[in-house]
């Protein structure tokens, strides 16, 4: 089974500065997705960005970037210029590609991290 | 755009009692999924569905059922309730396929007393 760690239970920042959030994950698969998510105090759960395994180039959305590295199972995320409303919980989530390693159909689940509480100081 | 919609939103139950959580995926989204999220704590899959059919099961414990309906909604049955099973419980759906995204309601608040 996969497992996803987020090692920083915190993290803060200044805003207008930059900051990066940790995870690491295991698996046997040479296919999958990872994602970040952000959870507001509203509790809905927003997708920041996807990275997919076979393609090497790092995703980047806006301020937000990602460093994955494939070889070591890290993949953190770097936000830049934080901003106010970036203060949120921050889960890294792994998913299987179509086919697992049986051969079997996955149908997509998601594993999540713990989460990053991230708070941003004015 | 039509989002995912889950009701009722706040749900308020004394120990033992049942509890229905319906939810509405996006149109033509062919798999859905729950998860629960306890106080503190990150998302746990539950159940999902591809049409209509249950396609993956995680730790979802046995007084909980769901089923996916022939419109494509779906419901998650939780009996005998426990003070333990108050969380937030989200429906998410997708179109399967490798690059397709799952997105997210806004979640059920469990309250158990």
């Amino acid at each position: 089974a996969q497992t996803v760690t987020q090692s920083q239970p915190e993290m803060s920042v200044q805003e207008a500065e930059t900051v990066t959030l940790s995870c690491t994950y295991d698996t046997s698969e040479s296919d999958y997705y990872l994602f970040w998510y952000k959870q507001p105090p509203s509790r809905q759960m927003i997708l920041v960005i996807r990275q997919e395994a076979y393609k090497q180039q790092n995703a980047t959305e806006n301020r937000f970037s990602v460093n994955f590295q494939k070889a070591a199972k890290s993949f953190s995320l770097k936000i830049s210029d934080s901003q106010l409303g970036d203060a949120a919980m921050y889960f890294c989530a792994y998913r299987s590609s179509t086919y697992d390693n049986a051969g079997g159909t996955s149908y997509g689940k998601l594993t999540f991290g713990q989460g990053t509480i991230l708070t941003v100081h004015p | 755009a039509a989002g995912v919609i889950q009701s009722p939103r706040h749900l308020i139950k004394e120990k033992r009692e049942t509890a229905t959580l319906k939810c509405y995926p996006i149109p033509r989204h062919d798999t859905v999924y729950w998860y629960q999220q306890g106080p503190g704590q990150d998302p746990q899959f539950l159940i999902s569905f591809y049409e209509k059919m249950q396609s993956d099961k995680g730790s979802i414990p046995d007084r909980f059922s769901a089923q996916q309906f022939s419109d494509y909604h779906s419901e998650l049955n939780m009996s005998s309730l426990e003070l333990g099973d108050s969380a937030l419980y989200f429906c998410a759906s997708r179109l399967l396929g490798g690059h397709n995204e799952q997105f997210f309601g806004p979640g059920t608040r469990l309250t158990v007393l």
